[in-house]
């Protein structure tokens, strides 16, 4: 099946400081991808729809000058936490659909535990 | 309202044992999916099972069925012979209209599979 790469898996960082996750498709080309945060025992909420080319569209009540999603190729977007917060300490996770897939279901990647201190 | 409804924060269930999970949802689309995903502790997502509003079957996947009751709405899981490794968080999911957009989650239902 279509996989999806996320990087880090584990990031801890200061406040104040910014903070870059990366979401790969390995073996298919993704013009769109979708950014989820999961806080703990909490279900997974949409965030943003990245897209290739173009500008990302954000959900309600997420920032996106604090949230930056870049989608620069068919294969690489990116959640970038700017001048992060305690508060944004939770799992990222982002996904992706593949045409190839008969269900159309999402691919996610494994995550990406965020810690701010 | 919610789109997703899962009543159920918490399952047990022994080994070797069928569970169902509840699955109720609520769209005015015509056309729409319905998933599951099992989240263990690790966090990933894993895709288990998918069933389409025009689907007249419930569908299969190995020790995983979906009942799928239209009428009423629901999508309900159902485990098949439980396994140990089973436990974990299981999320369902919906996606409205056709295409490849977003899924809508629920809250999901922790599963603790005992020996």
């Amino acid at each position: 099946g279509a996989v999806v790469s996320q990087h880090p898996s584990r990031v801890i960082c200061k406040s104040g400081t910014s903070v870059k996750i990366e979401c790969r498709s390995l073996d298919f080309q993704a013009t769109t991808m979708f950014w989820y945060r999961q806080f703990p025992k909490q279900s997974l909420m949409l965030m943003a729809t990245s897209n290739e080319g173009s500008k990302a569209t954000y959900e309600q009540g997420v920032e996106k000058d604090k949230f930056l999603i870049n989608h620069a190729s068919l294969t690489l977007s990116t959640l970038t936490v700017t001048s992060a917060h305690p508060e944004d300490s939770s799992f990222y996770i982002c996904s992706a659909p593949s045409i190839s897939s008969g269900a159309g279901e999402l691919f996610f990647g494994e995550g990406s535990r965020l810690t701010v201190l | 309202a919610q789109k997703i409804t899962q009543t159920q924060p918490g399952m047990f269930v022994q080994e070797k044992e069928a569970v169902t999970l509840d699955c109720t949802y609520d769209t005015s689309d015509q056309s729409y999916g319905l998933f599951w995903y099992k989240q263990p502790s690790s966090g990933e997502m894993i895709f288990l099972i998918y069933q389409g509003s025009y689907d007249e079957q419930n569908a299969t996947e190995g020790r995983y069925s979906l009942n799928f009751q239209k009428a009423r709405k629901s999508a309900n899981l159902v485990i098949s012979a439980s396994q140990l490794g089973d436990s974990a968080m299981y999320f369902c999911a919906m996606r409205e209209g056709r295409g490849y957009s977003t899924l809508t989650f629920g809250k999901g239902t922790m599963l603790l599979v005992s020996p």
